[in-house]
């Protein structure tokens, strides 16, 4: 069973602040990554995607990769009241060389930004 | 660019009946996959499907549940004889063929069962 595993929160910070949410995973071959955002009692929204070590920045979001480390994270700056939220993290599982469909999500860190 | 598609949107169910979960993938894409999300619990994966063919039924219950993705049409997860535990958020989400199959969700079907 392919675990991933997500500092489990709640995540509480200022508007203005840097959030930064955690994720690790158990498959060593994994080679793409994703994080998905979930308003309450909505569906998952993909908010980025990862497939090379180091950072990759889109806004606000910076999601950054260690594959040795098997870990991966996401900084929000400038947090804002909006991104309150449940953040996913999500690893698809991998086999032949290619993904083989299903993902694997972490529980899911709830994020909450005050004003 | 219309998004994935699901309906109905709420579904309530008395235990014993059948539900049928519907959902079609956004334009362009050919991969499916259901997943279920049960309260506080996290999101899991169900079924994959391709036209006509299931990829994945790793994730799916061995008795009475059972997808399809037609020739034509959307794809349907059907429950039978639902009981209360089967009371959840069902997620449908699609992906373009290849690469790295970025997948994007429809908004969802909550299933009541009374």
């Amino acid at each position: 069973q392919k675990e991933v595993e997500q500092n489990s929160g709640p995540l509480s910070v200022p508007e203005g602040a840097i959030a930064s949410l955690n994720c690790t995973y158990s498959d060593r071959v994994s080679q793409s990554f994703f994080w998905y955002r979930q308003y309450s009692g909505k569906s998952p929204e993909l908010i980025m995607s990862i497939y090379s070590n180091g950072d990759k920045e889109d806004g606000r979001f910076t999601a950054q990769l260690n594959k040795a480390s098997q870990y991966v994270s996401l900084l929000i700056r400038d947090s804002q009241p909006s991104d309150s939220a449940t953040y996913l993290c999500a690893v698809p599982v991998w086999g032949r060389g290619s993904t083989l469909g299903r993902l694997y999500f972490g529980r899911g860190t709830q994020l909450t930004v005050w004003p | 660019n219309a998004g994935v598609m699901q309906n109905p949107r709420h579904l309530v169910r008395r235990r014993g009946q059948e539900a049928r979960l519907r959902c079609s993938p956004m334009k362009g894409h050919s991969h499916v996959y259901w997943y279920r999300q049960l309260p506080e619990e996290g999101l899991k994966f169900m079924v994959y499907l391709q036209k006509e063919n299931i990829i994945d039924e790793s994730g799916m219950p061995k008795e009475r549940f059972s997808a399809e993705f037609p020739k034509e049409g959307p794809s349907i997860l059907r429950i039978q004889q639902v009981v209360r535990g089967d009371s959840a958020a069902y997620f449908c989400a699609s992906s373009p063929p290849g690469g790295a199959r970025e997948q994007y969700f429809g908004p969802g079907t909550r299933l009541t069962v009374t």
